[in-house]
């Protein structure tokens, strides 16, 4: 069982509104990832993090930020979301020296911008 | 660049095998993992290849072969709960964050 927790699960927000999307592993891993991803389509990566006080943006930084103050907590901000916002947002982690690279992911934050 | 290619839609039938085929095109890379996502859940790990060659777990098998830049997973004696969609991933050296996806490959499976 992957140990990694996402919160909100779904959200309904308006235009303009800020919001943060909690993300928190208990496995110790270092790097740490969020990817948006619309039904049946292809992860975009947004941030990623390789250790505390390190993030970097992905291809798709969406208007959004993250921090890594805490090796478990990997929150995503959104300052002022928009209808193009509207998707699922997957955080993951993963060990840093781990021979697969295996990623464990959360259930996911389903997102909807009226 | 970097890039993997899958094909977008796999059909098949309950019991029987199917192939999803990944290609790449990368400079250099650690590995080809393989992730199943079933509708409206999260992607989770089925297999990693770090050299050529078939790696075997259970029903489950995937391949990887470096000099034709491609690799393979095998889903043997289908089952309805296989219906999923199956990412591939490189491991990549050469990119700030190393995770390289393929689109994904939904296999539908019929009765």
């Amino acid at each position: 069982e992957a140990d990694i927790y996402q919160t909100p699960r779904y959200l309904v927000i308006g235009t303009g509104k800020k919001i943060t999307l909690e993300c928190s592993q208990t496995m110790g891993h270092d790097k740490m990832y969020w990817y948006q991803q619309d039904p049946g389509m292809e992860l975009h990566l947004i941030h990623y993090s390789y250790g505390v006080n390190s993030t970097e943006k992905g291809d798709l930084s969406s208007e959004s930020t993250v921090s890594r103050i805490r090796t478990e907590h990997f929150p995503l901000t959104l300052e002022s979301a928009r209808p193009s916002h509207t998707s699922q947002y997957l955080c993951a982690s993963s060990e840093g020296r781990g021979r697969t690279g295996e990623l464990f992911f959360g259930e996911g934050s389903r997102l909807t911008v009226l | 660049g970097q890039s993997l290619e899958q094909p977008s839609e796999v059909t098949a039938v309950e019991g029987a095998i199917v192939q999803i085929n990944c290609t790449y095109q990368t400079s250099g890379f650690y590995g080809l993992s393989w992730y199943q996502q079933h509708d409206g859940g999260a992607p989770t790990f089925l297999s990693y290849n770090a050299l050529d060659g078939l790696e075997e777990t259970g029903r489950f098998s995937s391949f990887l072969s470096r000099s034709d830049s491609y690799g393979y997973l095998l889903l043997q004696e289908l089952q309805m709960k296989d219906s999923a969609s199956y990412f591939c991933l490189i491991k990549g050296r050469d990119s700030n964050y190393q995770l390289i996806w393929g689109a994904g490959t939904k296999l539908i499976i019929k009765p």
